[in-house]
C-alpha cells in the first residue's frame, strides 16, 4: 500500500515563531507529486504548497517552504513567522505522476499561541 | 468564477435510506474526484470521473456506492441503503486536467449523518 504518515497529531507554536510539520511516505514510483493542504475549521481544503519529486529544489510559497528528502521519503513543511490564521489541520498528500488520485495522511492539528 | 459547489452541505438520513450528493465542478473543469473523510482522519480517495466516464473507482466500496458525471449537470455520488458507518464528510474536487499544473480544487464538502 502506498501510505502517507504524519506522526504528529498535534503541534503548537508561538505567534511569529517557526514550526515544522513532519511527513513521510511510501511509494514504489520514481515520479510523483507531493502536497500540503490546510483545512481550517470551515473544513475547506486549501492547497498550501506542492512539490514534484523529480525536482531537487525545495518548493517555497511565501512563509511556507518544504524540506524534501527523496531518498528518505520525507516531505516536511516549515511555516515561518506563524500567524493566527495558520491555525488549522494540515494534511500531507501524494499522488501518482498524473496527479489524479491523492493519498492523504491523517493530519496534524496546528495551534497558534498568541 | 464560482468555486466547486456541493449540495447539500448537511444531509441526515435514516438507516436504509438513499443519499444523493451533488457536485458542480468549476467552470470548464471536466475532471471530478470524490473523497471521504471519516472523523479525525484524512481524506480517502473514492472515485475519479471525467465527463460520462469513470476513470478510477478503486477507492469506492463495491456495494451500495455509485458515482456518475453526466454530459450535462453535476456529478452525483449515490449511496444506497445507508448504514451508520457511512456517516462522514464527502468532498468533491475538480480540475482542468491531470498533471501537476492542474490543481484539484475542493468543494466545501457534504456532511452526511446516518441516524
Amino acid at each position: 500500500a502506498q501510505t502517507v504518515t504524519q506522526s504528529q497529531p498535534e503541534m503548537s507554536v508561538q505567534e511569529a515563531e517557526t514550526v515544522t510539520l513532519s511527513c513521510t511516505y511510501d511509494t514504489s514510483e520514481s515520479d510523483y507529486y507531493l502536497f500540503w493542504y490546510k483545512q481550517p475549521p470551515s473544513r475547506q481544503m486549501i492547497l498550501v504548497i506542492r512539490q514534484e519529486a523529480y525536482k531537487q529544489q525545495n518548493a517555497t510559497e511565501n512563509r511556507f517552504s518544504v524540506n524534501f528528502q527523496k531518498a528518505a521519503k520525507s516531505f516536511s513543511l516549515k511555516i515561518s513567522d506563524s500567524q493566527l490564521g495558520d491555525a488549522a489541520m494540515y494534511f500531507c498528500a501524494r499522488s501518482p505522476f498524473g496527479n489524479e488520485k491523492l493519498t492523504f495522511g491523517t493530519g496534524t492539528r496546528l495551534t497558534i499561541i498568541p | 468564477n464560482a468555486g466547486v459547489m456541493q449540495n447539500p452541505r448537511h444531509l441526515v438520513r435514516r438507516r436504509g435510506q438513499e443519499a444523493r450528493l451533488r457536485c458542480s465542478p468549476m467552470k470548464g473543469h471536466s475532471h471530478v474526484y470524490w473523497y471521504r473523510q471519516l472523523p479525525e482522519e484524512g481524506l480517502k480517495f473514492m472515485v475519479y470521473l471525467q465527463k460520462e466516464n469513470i476513470i478510477d473507482e478503486s477507492g469506492m466500496p463495491k456495494e451500495r456506492f455509485s458515482a456518475e458525471f453526466p454530459k450535462e449537470g453535476p456529478s452525483i455520488l449515490r449511496i444506497q441503503q445507508v448504514v451508520r458507518g457511512d456517516s462522514a464528510a464527502y468532498f468533491c474536487a475538480s480540475s482542468l486536467g491531470t498533471g501537476l499544473t492542474y490543481e484539484q480544487y475542493f468543494g466545501p464538502g457534504t456532511r452526511l449523518t446516518v441516524t
